[in-house]
C-alpha cells in the first residue's frame, strides 16, 4: 500500500497568488481530513470529508480556504489569494471504513511557504 | 507534557534508558486515545490507541496509560534507542464526533 500521497511536498509562492494542494487517500479509505501544522498552532483540523462530503469545515480559517472532494480517490485544498500567515505544512489523512476506529494514516505532508 | 505557543517541552534520555511521555487531555467525554510519532520532514506515524474502557495497553517496547480521574494519559517507552528520536502527540475523540483533536506534542531526544 502507497500510503497517502501529497503532493506537491514543498510549495513556494508569492503573497497573492493561487495554491492547490493535493491529496490522494489509501484506497478503500472513507474519510479524508486536511489539517495545518505550524510551530504556534500545533496540529489544526481544517475540514473532513466523509464518503466524499464535507462534513465539519468550521476549521477552515476563512473564505480564501476551500477544499473539494470529487471522488474516493482525491481531493484538493485551495487557498486564493494566499497570504504570509498561510505559510505551515499541511497534512492530508484518511481513515478505513469503520466509524470505531477513529486512527488516521497521515501523508507527508506539503511545506508552503508564501512570501 | 504538553506544550502550549511557540516552544515544544523537551524531554532528553539516554540510548537504553526507559523514557515517559505524558499528556492532559480537556474533554472528559473523550473515549479514545491516540499516540502519534512524528519524524523530522514527515507525517504524524500511529503508535498505539487505547480505549476508555481499558487502563492500560501494550505494544511492541510501547505502553499507553490512561487514568480518566485526572485525565492524563502517558506513553512509555522501553529500552529508547535514537529511532525513537521524534515529536509525539497524544490525541484524544469522543462520541459527539469521530474527529481527533491533537495536543501540543513532545520532542523526545535520545542520547547515544
Amino acid at each position: 500500500d502507497a500510503g497517502v500521497i501529497q503532493s506537491p511536498r514543498h510549495e513556494v509562492t508569492e503573497m497573492g497568488q493561487e495554491v492547490t494542494l493535493r491529496c490522494k487517500p489509501i484506497s478503500g479509505h472513507n474519510s479524508l481530513f486536511w489539517y495545518r501544522q505550524t510551530m504556534m498552532r500545533g496540529l489544526e483540523l481544517l475540514i473532513y470529508f466523509n464518503n466524499n462530503v464535507p462534513i465539519d469545515d468550521s476549521g477552515m480559517p476563512e473564505d480564501r480556504f476551500s477544499a473539494k472532494m470529487p471522488n474516493a480517490s482525491f481531493s484538493t485544498l485551495k487557498i486564493q489569494p494566499s497570504e504570509p500567515r498561510d505559510s505551515a505544512v499541511y497534512f492530508c489523512a484518511s481513515r478505513p471504513r469503520g466509524a470505531t476506529n477513529e486512527k488516521l494514516f497521515f501523508g507527508s505532508g506539503t511545506q508552503l511557504s508564501v512570501l | 507534557g504538553e506544550s502550549v505557543g511557540l516552544h515544544l517541552p523537551t524531554l532528553s534520555v539516554q540510548e537504553g534508558d526507559n523514557s515517559i511521555i505524558n499528556c492532559a487531555y480537556s474533554n472528559s467525554a473523550s473515549d479514545y486515545f491516540i499516540w502519534y510519532k512524528q519524524e523530522s520532514g514527515k507525517g504524524p506515524q500511529f503508535i498505539i490507541d487505547i480505549r476508555s474502557n481499558m487502563d492500560k495497553r501494550q505494544g511492541q517496547r510501547v505502553t499507553v496509560l490512561l487514568n480518566k480521574t485526572v485525565k492524563h494519559l502517558s506513553l512509555q517507552i522501553a529500552a529508547t534507542q535514537p529511532g525513537d528520536s521524534a515529536v509525539y502527540f497524544c490525541a484524544e475523540a469522543g462520541n459527539a464526533g469521530n474527529m481527533l483533536t491533537f495536543g501540543g506534542g513532545t520532542r523526545l531526544m535520545v542520547k547515544p
